[in-house]
């Protein structure tokens, strides 16, 4: 079963734009972690939280984890053509490796 | 590093025939291996997680009589979709776990006719 709800199901931005999605969860998490996906291909991983993190950096990408309210978010700044994607996010919890992702977001971003 | 390779990368199949996915980790050696499903347009469903030299643990709703998963080695495992119907139609996702990371295949996309 899906853990849980991400939103906007789809996102369009022109380039430059910042682009901010939203992840949320609902039992407890170890961590959480974001990925891409282009169109009929597989995944890639973009980044990862753990639970007693708030916010990680990682090039244009800014994400922050409340685990009080079970939700996280993650924004793309300065956006680009080639961040057109969907984006996923996946926790992981007591079960060791096992990700559950989300419903996830269709990024396009507009030259 | 930590390269997962899937083959095929698409399959065509008539409607009750069988089908086999294979999941290589390429670089590293995996214990465990994870399968998904996706539909168009729809998130990743876990199907099942495969362990290296056990029982695959399916989730609930799979048909384990359907979706027969065998870890043989610790770099390979695969996933036979058994007398395939066109509703079987889907985009098939391995992923296999390096240092508590996992790291997934390019997918395999099945079609039933």
């Amino acid at each position: 079963s899906q853990q849980g709800e991400e939103d906007p199901q789809a996102l369009s931005i022109q380039e430059g734009e910042n682009a901010t999605m939203n992840c949320s969860y609902k039992t407890s998490i170890n961590n959480l972690q974001w990925y891409r996906q282009n169109s009929g291909r597989g995944l890639v991983h973009l980044i990862l939280i753990r639970s007693n993190e708030r916010e990680k950096h990682s090039g244009r990408l800014r994400v922050t984890l409340d685990t009080s309210k079970k939700s996280s978010s993650l924004l793309i700044t300065a956006s680009r053509a080639a961040d057109t994607a969907s984006y996923f996010c996946a926790t992981v919890g007591t079960s060791y490796g096992k990700l559950t992702f989300g419903q996830g977001t269709i990024l396009t971003v507009h030259p | 590093g930590a390269v997962v390779s899937q083959h095929p990368s698409w399959v065509i199949c008539k409607s009750g025939t069988s089908v086999k996915i294979e999941c290589r980790s390429l670089d590293f050696q995996a214990t465990t291996m994870f399968w998904y499903r996706q539909f168009p347009k729809q998130s990743l469903m876990l199907m099942a997680t495969s362990n290296e030299g056990s029982k695959a643990t399916y989730e609930q709703g799979v048909e384990k009589d359907k979706f027969l998963i065998n870890h043989a080695s610790l770099t390979l495992s695969t996933l036979t979709v058994t007398s395939a119907h066109p509703e079987d139609s889907s985009f098939y996702i391995c992923s296999a776990t390096y240092n508590y990371e996992q790291y997934f295949g390019p997918g395999t996309r099945l079609t039933v006719t």
